[in-house]
């Protein structure tokens, strides 16, 4: 079955250092993928999005890489700030999966 | 500016008891969604509604119904609630099928 999974559920970063988040999927058939930044009390938000024809796509701070050989996603936050501290979640189109998150904890 | 809203932040509710949540989006969009988010699982879909009248489960659909009476609501009804039940529950709405989606602020729901 399809899978949407985060290699890793928690992420602390020094405030200032890079970070990147990890995203697997499963299904090859998936053509759209999201970020998206969940905030304690909120509802999850969109950061950026990538379609399958492209392989990278960069927004303010924020830069999302996609390898469809071997069925990846990552995001990478640029100097990270206090503000990012939050979950993260994959979403692909394919079956409407999220991954289960990974919280990013920004040490100061 | 866009809004996703749902009727209560907060619910307790007794085991046994008929359990209505609400949506309401104002952005005349086509689909709806509901999800359940607990620790560890992430977002998990329970139904979603692509038109008025018009529903399709999704990956956890069981012990759950879902109404969609007008374009702007999508209810989430929990016929007889149970303690398993218990969590948070996520509306979101978007324009089409790789359309971003809008969530609301979720329903912390706990089942005594």
């Amino acid at each position: 079955g399809e899978s949407v999974g985060l290699h890793l559920p928690t992420l602390s970063v020094q405030e200032g250092d890079n970070s990147i988040i990890n995203c697997a999927y499963s299904n090859s058939a998936s053509d759209y993928f999201i970020w998206y930044k969940q905030e304690s009390g909120k509802g999850p938000q969109f950061i950026i999005d990538i379609r399958s024809n492209m392989d990278k796509r960069q927004g303010q701070r924020v830069t999302v890489l996609l390898n469809k050989t071997v069925k990846h996603l990552s995001l990478q936050i640029a100097a990270t700030q206090p503000g990012d501290s939050a979950v993260y979640f994959c979403f692909n189109d394919y079956k409407l999966s999220f991954g289960a998150g990974t919280t990013v904890t920004v040490r100061a | 500016d866009v809004k996703v809203t749902q009727s209560s932040r907060y619910l307790v509710k007794r085991t046994g008891e008929k359990v209505f949540l609400e949506c309401v989006q104002d952005m005349d969009h086509e689909n709806m969604f509901w999800y359940r988010q607990d620790p560890g699982l992430g977002l998990r879909l329970i139904y979603f509604s692509y038109d008025v009248k018009m529903k399709e489960k999704g990956d956890i659909p069981e012990g759950y119904s879902v109404s969609r009476e007008k374009k702007e609501r999508f209810s989430l009804i929990l016929e007889s609630a149970s303690t398993n039940q218990t969590s948070m529950y996520l509306c979101a709405s978007n324009a089409g099928p790789t359309e971003t989606q809008y969530f609301g602020p979720g329903t912390r729901l706990l089942v005594l």
